[in-house]
């Protein structure tokens, strides 16, 4: 298996524009979760989904966040319009099971 | 109080050395409890997966948890500088098989040789 893949691996961007993350999870993973790491806040839940369903939205910062899961292998988080204060690293992570598998991540610089 | 303490670092220990890394936590329904390990500019991987209480060992590394207390601790025995990374602890409650992980923040580890 490849793992959870994530696109792009790094994202520089302007103020204001829209931005796109990609997420593939594990096949037969049926939880999928969107976390944002910093320094200075460490890892934060996003989003998770079960089976294709929003479970808990209550990490998404603002509404400026979304996240969607059209099918079950697939999974984007936008944010519209981006902020310098968004500048992150994102990470895809999907689980069956106790253990979570993490992509490698989508490093996003908005400028 | 944060639901879950851990020390940030950085540790740098020489090779062999034995290695602690703690975390606390305040939520007592935390059933799960898991330590990973991020290389930089890469996703975290999981290590050891402890469930309630007791200790788990595998290979070099020995996980224990400590609920009375809340508190977990990983070994590292004859470190290694391929240790050299950033180490998480997690935890989960066990609100059915909807549970999420709540992450420390990390502690920094270098191993030198």
């Amino acid at each position: 298996d490849a793992g959870v893949i994530q696109s792009p691996r790094h994202e520089v961007t302007e103020m204001g524009q829209e931005v796109t993350l990609r997420c593939k999870p594990i096949s037969g993973h049926d939880y999928l979760f969107w976390y944002r790491q910093t320094m200075m806040r460490g890892l934060e839940l996003l989003i998770y989904f079960n089976n294709n369903v929003p479970i808990d939205d209550s990490g998404m910062p603002e509404d400026r966040f979304s996240a969607k899961m059209p099918n079950a292998s697939f999974s984007t988080l936008k944010i519209q319009p981006s902020e310098p204060r968004d500048s992150a690293v994102y990470f895809c992570a999907s689980r069956q099971g106790a253990g979570y598998t993490f992509g490698s991540g989508t490093r996003l610089t908005v400028v | 109080q944060k639901e879950v303490e851990q020390d940030p670092g950085p540790l740098s220990v020489p090779e062999g050395a034995i290695v602690s890394l703690n975390c606390t936590y305040s939520n007592s329904a935390f059933q799960y409890f898991m330590w990973y390990r991020q290389y930089s500019r890469k996703g975290p991987e999981l290590l050891m997966y402890t469930y309630s209480s007791g200790n788990k060992e595998d290979g070099r590394f020995t996980a224990q948890v400590d609920k009375s207390s809340k508190y977990i601790s990983l070994f590292i025995r004859d470190s290694q500088p391929s240790d050299s990374a950033t180490y998480l602890c997690a935890m989960g409650d066990s609100g059915g098989s909807n549970y999420k992980l709540t992450f420390g923040k990390g502690t920094l580890l270098t191993v030198n040789p």
